[in-house]
């Protein structure tokens, strides 16, 4: 069935580092997710990515959408201690479902 | 204001009994779900209902069950039977089942048995 890979699973930086998580997809998606959780929190929608190589951004993160619409990532500049959490991406299957990324853990040095 | 309550926030029961996990929403959503998390394994699909008095399976439905018998309500019952109920628990609804709408999350139950 459908997968979505994301990838690193943990990150650890220094904060004013940038930090990128990537997910990818067994399958062509007609739009992808993305979701923050804090830790001890909820997932909370983010953003999210229709067209074939699409860029969006919000303040610090940039979210993009590949030309295959198979892969996505989210960039974020200049890293705040505010960042940490997991981030998930998220891309719809059969039967209106949406399967999720492992998420990326990451956490911020200060 | 508008949400998804669940309640309660930690649960913990004896191995063999049946628990139910509650899940009301006041956002007029058609479409829930109840999703597990387990660490380093993202959120994996339970259950989820598109419309009052209908509800599917999802990747791991087998162990729990749900009902649907009002728009704001989606209980589920994690039973004896799941071999690992010990998890986090996110219930969600989005306004439709449409592919494009996000999902909204309650704060979500954790619940232990031993």
């Amino acid at each position: 069935g459908q997968q979505v890979m994301q990838i690193p699973q943990y990150q650890h930086v220094q904060e004013g580092e940038d930090f990128t998580t990537y997910c990818n997809s067994s399958t062509t998606l007609s739009n992808i997710q993305w979701y923050k959780q804090r830790p001890g929190g909820h997932p909370v929608f983010l953003i999210q990515l229709v067209k074939s190589g699409e860029v969006k951004k919000q303040k610090r993160l940039t979210f993009q959408f590949g030309e295959a619409k198979k892969n996505s990532s989210l960039h974020i500049t200049a890293t705040q201690t505010t960042d940490v959490g997991t981030y998930f991406c998220a891309g719809p299957r059969y039967g209106n479902k949406l399967v999720f990324g492992a998420g990326t853990i990451l956490r911020v040095k200060s | 204001d508008g949400g998804i309550t669940q309640s309660p926030k930690y649960l913990f029961r004896k191995e063999g009994q049946n628990v139910t996990l509650s899940c009301e929403q006041n956002l007029n959503h058609d479409a829930m779900y109840w999703y597990r998390q387990d660490p380093g394994q993202g959120l994996r699909l339970i259950y989820y209902s598109q419309i009052v008095n209908d509800f599917q399976k999802g990747d791991i439905a087998e162990g729990y069950s749900v009902s649907r018998e009002k728009k704001e309500s989606f209980p589920l019952t994690v039973t004896s039977a799941q071999k690992n109920p010990t998890a986090f628990y996110l219930c969600a609804s989005r306004e439709t089942g449409d592919d494009n709408s996000p999902l909204h999350f309650g704060n979500g139950t954790r619940l232990t048995v031993t």
